[in-house]
């Protein structure tokens, strides 16, 4: 299995460009995230999908839209690039076990997207 | 917002010493609590997960929740270089959506 892929490792864009950050998992699991990660900071919860055509909004949502047609593919799209989104971009997929109880579902991280917008 | 904090470091500790990590959360309703390992300039990396009061050991790895005091922490015992990097904790906060703090970095001197 190759986990969690991304795709490109590195972007540079100009301000008021668009783009797409690509996402695939070969593991089937339901559950997928994309997180940005500020130089020095944690992650922050961009959105999620819990199945192919459910998503939902996280933390810091806004300039971001994402689709999710398949298992296996979750991508973001960047509208109208801005500096301030320039950051590190983690996509994460999960696979949910039994419920009723704490969930320590492991979140598997693909190698990052390093986006600078000038 | 329900926050996750930890101290940013960086947190010096000598080669075979005791790294003592701390995460607190305000969330008194969170249940499940993990540790990410990130070595600079590459994604995180479970470590271990926590959501019963007390302490949970996995190798040099130990784990402790104390939720009346909505504080988790992480304990490396024999640190070694390779333990060198940043340390986050993360709060299941429902519908399996994790928050993070900032993260601690730990560097280990041989």
């Amino acid at each position: 299995n190759a986990g969690v892929t991304q795709t490109p490792k590195f972007r540079i864009l100009k301000i008021g460009q668009s783009m797409t950050l690509q996402c695939t998992q070969d593991m089937n699991h339901n559950y997928m995230y994309w997180y940005r990660q500020d130089p020095g900071m944690g992650l922050k919860l961009i959105y999620y999908s819990v199945g192919a055509g459910i998503t939902d909004k996280g933390e810091v949502p806004n300039g971001y839209n994402v689709s999710r047609s398949t298992t296996e593919d979750f991508p973001l799209r960047l509208e109208l690039a801005a500096p301030s989104q320039t950051s590190v971009y983690f996509c994460a997929s999960s696979y949910p076990r039994a419920s009723g109880r704490p969930s320590t579902d492991t979140q598997y991280f693909g190698p990052g997207t390093r986006l600078t917008v000038l | 917002q329900k926050e996750v904090e930890q101290n940013s470091g960086p947190l010096s500790v000598p080669e075979g010493a005791i790294a003592s990590l701390n995460c607190t959360y305000s969330d008194r309703g969170s249940q499940s609590f993990f540790w990410y390992r990130q070595y600079s300039g590459k994604s995180p990396e479970l470590i271990m997960f926590i959501y019963s009061n007390g302490d949970k050991e996995d190798g040099r790895f130990t784990a402790q929740l104390n939720k009346a005091s909505q504080y988790v922490s992480l304990l490396i015992r024999d640190s070694q270089p390779s333990d060198s990097a940043t340390y986050l904790c993360a709060v299941n906060q429902g519908a399996q959506k994790l928050v993070f703090g900032q993260g601690t970095r730990l560097t280990i001197n041989p």
